[in-house]
């Protein structure tokens, strides 16, 4: 079984709006990362989360913050977004705690329209 | 700098025939790996390469990495309308942690 979920599918809000995606994984994956992917774009990494730690942070913007309460789940947490900060938020997986060998899963993405 | 270039960026065809898709780079790669992805959902890992010079099948498709680790191809026999998608190459340098992706193919089968 290769499955990331995330929920919720679609998500609407206004720029005062506090709320978060999820991300689980059951496959024993030790590395958790969020993109973001603008239409027509590849996906643009955001984080990586190694061993439940913070490993890389591609000098994202305050008003999205990470969370890995455990090995298989990954939140992202949203507040004060802007009407450019609307994408398709994905998040991955890969086996290895990441690193140039490791092979990342994606979930099927959360599409996001901040208005 | 896009150090993966896909081409070509979009390609329009007839069910029943062949294509392929190309990825390259001037850097070498450890691994290479091919995603197709569908409007409004995640990519979809098709393969992994990680040798140089390997060819894997999949069914119809057929994923080739360079000698030099510079590059691969995905080539599709008898495309079918279910092949529709964007294809998406991606790979790691040696050493460095951050997956890099292609430009990108954007690939439609007509019946």
């Amino acid at each position: 079984d290769t499955e990331v979920t995330q929920t919720p599918k679609h998500l609407v809000m206004g720029m005062t709006n506090k709320k978060s995606l999820k991300c689980e994984q059951h496959m024993g994956h030790r590395a958790m990362y969020w993109y973001k992917q603008k239409a027509k774009k590849p996906p643009e990494l955001m984080f990586v989360y190694s061993y439940e730690k913070l490993s890389i942070n591609e000098s994202v913007p305050s008003r999205f913050s990470p969370e890995c309460p455990n090995s298989s789940l990954l939140n992202l947490h949203l507040h004060a977004l802007q009407p450019e900060d609307s994408a398709l938020y994905l998040c991955a997986s890969s086996p290895s705690g990441g690193g140039f060998t490791d092979t990342q899963y994606f979930g099927p993405g959360t599409r996001l329209t901040v208005l | 700098t896009q150090l993966l270039e896909q081409s070509p960026q979009f390609l329009s065809i007839q069910e029943g025939e062949n294509l392929t898709v190309y990825c390259n780079s001037s850097s070498v790669f450890s691994s290479l790996q091919w995603y197709r992805q569908e409007p409004g959902e995640g990519p979809v890992l098709l393969v992994t390469v990680v040798t140089g010079g390997e060819v894997k099948k999949l069914k119809r498709l057929t994923f080739q990495f360079g000698d030099a680790r510079k590059d691969s191809s995905l080539h599709i026999t008898a495309a079918q309308p279910g092949d529709t998608g964007l294809y998406l190459c991606a790979g790691h340098r040696f050493f460095t942690d951050k997956l890099i992706f292609g430009t990108g193919t954007r690939l439609q089968v007509f019946p």
